[in-house]
């Protein structure tokens, strides 16, 4: 069974501030995708990266990255330098080859103060 | 170029009639997923459709929900005699051939069962 972990739940920052969203995920599949997805207050669904199981290279877009570790079931994503137009519910996401759809986890609400 | 389009954005029912949720994917994505969002939550899954087909239909209810994406015309969502549960928001997404392909999600339609 899928499952997809983001152990926080709201997570406050003042503006110019790093900042590091957790995700952890659990799949009996050797293949699989992970997903980062921004839902900003006007509701749509932002995608942000997709990852597949056997590339572990960490990833940079700007001020974003994203950390993969495959021995702590992990896929971490880091803003460098937050910007209050970073305020959003950041979720993370599962697909594998047994369940092609989406399987979420709850989000991590973000909030930029300036 | 356009995307994934919903309609209505916004739906009101009060209690015990029908609600018919739209979905048009991206021109030339066969796969479609819906998703519910109940407030405060992250997304779940609901079903999983190809053309004429429903591939995955798990996460759906049992009972007063159903779903199609028949040959010609958008994928539909029904839900029959709606109850204040149903109170969420319905994200389509689709997808090209390969399902592991980043999902490309519509704007949702917000349903408020009075």
């Amino acid at each position: 069974a899928q499952k997809v972990t983001q152990a926080q739940t709201e997570i406050s920052v003042v503006e110019k501030e790093d900042v590091t969203l957790d995700c952890v995920y659990e799949t009996r599949d050797t293949t699989y995708y992970l997903f980062w997805y921004k839902q900003p207050p006007s509701g749509e669904l932002v995608f942000l990266i997709r990852r597949n199981s056997f590339d572990e290279q960490n990833e940079i877009s700007g001020r974003y990255s994203w950390n993969f570790q495959k021995s702590t079931s992990s896929f971490n994503f880091t803003i460098t330098a937050s910007q209050v137009v970073d305020s959003a519910v950041y979720f993370c996401a599962l697909s594998d080859t047994g369940r092609r759809a989406l399987t979420f986890g709850s989000g991590t609400r973000l909030q930029v103060q300036p | 170029n356009a995307g994934v389009m919903q309609n209505p954005r916004h739906l009101v029912r009060r209690r015990g009639q029908e609600a018919r949720l739209r979905c048009s994917p991206v021109k030339g994505h066969s796969h479609v997923y819906w998703y519910r969002q109940l407030p405060e939550e992250g997304l779940k899954f609901m079903v999983y459709l190809q053309k004429e087909n429903i591939i995955d239909e798990s996460g759906m209810p049992k009972e007063r929900f159903s779903a199609e994406f028949p040959k010609e015309g958008p994928s539909i969502l029904r839900i029959q005699q709606v109850v204040r549960g149903d109170s969420a928001a319905y994200f389509c997404a689709s997808s090209p051939e390969d399902p592991h392909n980043e999902q490309f999600f519509g704007p949702g339609t917000r349903l408020t069962v009075l």
